[in-house]
């Protein structure tokens, strides 16, 4: 079982829905990270979370930690957030940094 | 600021070349990395490092080579290529490794090898 589990894998929503994808992970974390993939392939981090919720425009990242769950919320979406979407985990004894990742959640948003 | 800029953007390879990534970064950052990016499997770390002259092993460091001499350049060499090694290579460079500081990643070199 992967360490790290997205859900769901594909995703397809219509413009203007609200949008929740899904990271639970199974090991202890100093912080959770969700980055994007567009088709073009760059990635760029969206969010980096060790407790609470960040907002950034129409993006909301959550996480419990107890319950070892984060959930990353797209309000109002747009075609242009089609894109893989990862989830990433710093366990917690890691003292180089080092991240176990997701395999994604490939979201299409049609017009 | 560049960020972190990789090349080539593409290459094809025949088994049992050899080639180097190549990856920069101008944000003076400490920590840089290497992963491969393969269908249904999530990124996977190659080598890393967390300063000049240090270097060490990933998940999957099997037929790559890295050094750091430099802060800013991060190279990933590949001995004897192989076809298991077509994949999806990215260089992500971060601050330093405490849990705030974010990912900044290049933008990738599609490999094949046949």
């Amino acid at each position: 079982k992967n360490e790290v589990e997205q859900s769901p894998q594909n995703l397809t929503a219509q413009e203007g829905e609200f949008i929740t994808i899904n990271c639970s992970y199974s090991v202890g974390i100093s912080a959770l990270h969700w980055l994007q993939q567009h088709p073009g392939g760059g990635i760029v981090s969206l969010f980096m979370l060790s407790s609470g919720k960040k907002k950034h425009g129409r993006l909301i990242a959550t996480i419990n930690i107890q319950e070892k769950h984060s959930s990353l919320h797209i309000t109002a979406s747009h075609p242009r957030d089609s894109a893989v979407y990862i989830c990433a985990v710093r366990h917690l004894s890691s003292n180089t940094g080092k991240l176990i990742f997701g395999q994604g959640t490939t979201l299409q948003v049609k017009p | 600021n560049a960020g972190v800029t990789q090349t080539p953007k593409f290459q094809v390879l025949k088994t049992g070349q050899s080639m180097t990534l190549q990856c920069a970064q101008d944000m003076n950052h400490e920590y840089m990395s290497w992963y491969r990016q393969d269908p249904g499997m999530g990124l996977r770390l190659i080598h890393y490092s967390v300063g000049a002259g240090i270097t060490d092993q990933g998940e999957v460091p099997n037929g790559y080579n890295v050094s750091r001499s430099t802060t800013e350049d991060f190279p990933l060499r590949l001995l004897s290529a192989a076809p298991s090694q077509t994949s999806v290579y990215f260089c992500a460079s971060r601050r330093d490794w405490s849990p705030n500081s974010p990912l900044h990643f290049g933008n990738g070199t599609r490999l094949t090898v046949t």
